[in-house]
C-alpha cells in the first residue's frame, strides 16, 4: 500500500470549515482513499473513500487532485465533537481489509 | 443493530500468561480483521478472517493467533505475553470479500485494552 503523509496537529475554529490535507505521492491506479477518525478511547470511525474524483456524504467531503497524489478531507462546518485522530489511508478496494494507519492529524476544534 | 462488540473492554494480565479476546461483528458481516493499537500510534494490521479462513496476516509473532466461527464471531488469543503486548486491541468487521463497492470500509469496535505487568 502506498505511504500517506498527514500534518501531526491542526486547529480550527467552530463552525468553520476545517481541511485536513494528505499527501500520497506514491498511489498506484487501483488504490483508493480513505479517511477514517478516532475519537479518544473509540474504535476508528469510517468518513468517506474515493478513487479520482471528488466524493461527499453527510460526514464531509474529499476532494482528490487530478494526478491523485494528494488529497483534501473538508468537514463543513466543525464542531466540538469532531475532535479527533484523523487518519488518511490508501488501499485497493476489493478483497484487502489491511488497512495500514499512520499517525494521522489530530484535530482540535476550538471554541 | 448491534455494532461491533468486543470483550472482555479492560484487563490486566502479568508476563508469560495467555490471554483471549472476543469480537462478535454486525449481523451479516462475514469477515473479521484484528488492529493492535499501541499508545500514541495508529492501528496495526494483525489478522483478517473471511469465511473461517486467514485471509491475511501482519507482522507479528506467532504468539498471536486467531480464529472464526461459524457464526463469524472471532477469537484473538495471544501467548507468552510481554510488557509490549500491552495495547488496545481492536477489531473491525465488513461484509467481506466478494463485495466490490467499500470493500475497505471497516466497521471497528471500541476494543479492549490489554494491560501487562
Amino acid at each position: 500500500d502506498a505511504k500517506t503523509t498527514q500534518p501531526p496537529s491542526m486547529d480550527c475554529a467552530e463552525g468553520r470549515a476545517a481541511n485536513l490535507p494528505c499527501n500520497h505521492s506514491t498511489i498506484s491506479g487501483n488504490e483508493y482513499v480513505y479517511w477514517y477518525r478516532q475519537i479518544h478511547s473509540q474504535g476508528p470511525q469510517y468518513i468517506i473513500h474515493g478513487l479520482k474524483n471528488n466524493e461527499t456524504n453527510e460526514m464531509a467531503s474529499l476532494i482528490i487532485t487530478e494526478d491523485r497524489k494528494s488529497s483534501t478531507l473538508i468537514l463543513p462546518h466543525a464542531t466540538l465533537r469532531d475532535t479527533a485522530v484523523y487518519y488518511c489511508i490508501v488501499s485497493t478496494n476489493f478483497g484487502n481489509e489491511k488497512l495500514t494507519f499512520g499517525t494521522g492529524t489530530r484535530l482540535t476544534i476550538i471554541p | 443493530d448491534a455494532g461491533v462488540t468486543q470483550s472482555p473492554t479492560h484487563l490486566i494480565k502479568t508476563r508469560g500468561q495467555h490471554v483471549t479476546l472476543r469480537c462478535s461483528p454486525i449481523s451479516g458481516h462475514k469477515s473479521v480483521s484484528w488492529y493492535q493499537q499501541v499508545l500514541g500510534q495508529g492501528p496495526q494490521f494483525i489478522f483478517q478472517y473471511y469465511e473461517k479462513e486467514e485471509r491475511g496476516r501482519g507482522n507479528f509473532p506467532d504468539r498471536f493467533s486467531a480464529r472464526q466461527f461459524p457464526n463469524y464471531s472471532s477469537e484473538l488469543n495471544v501467548n507468552a505475553l510481554l510488557l509490549g503486548d500491552s495495547a488496545l486491541y481492536l477489531c473491525a468487521s465488513s461484509p467481506g470479500q466478494g463485495v466490490r463497492s467499500g470493500a475497505n470500509v471497516l466497521t471497528f469496535g471500541a476494543g479492549s485494552r490489554l494491560t501487562v505487568l
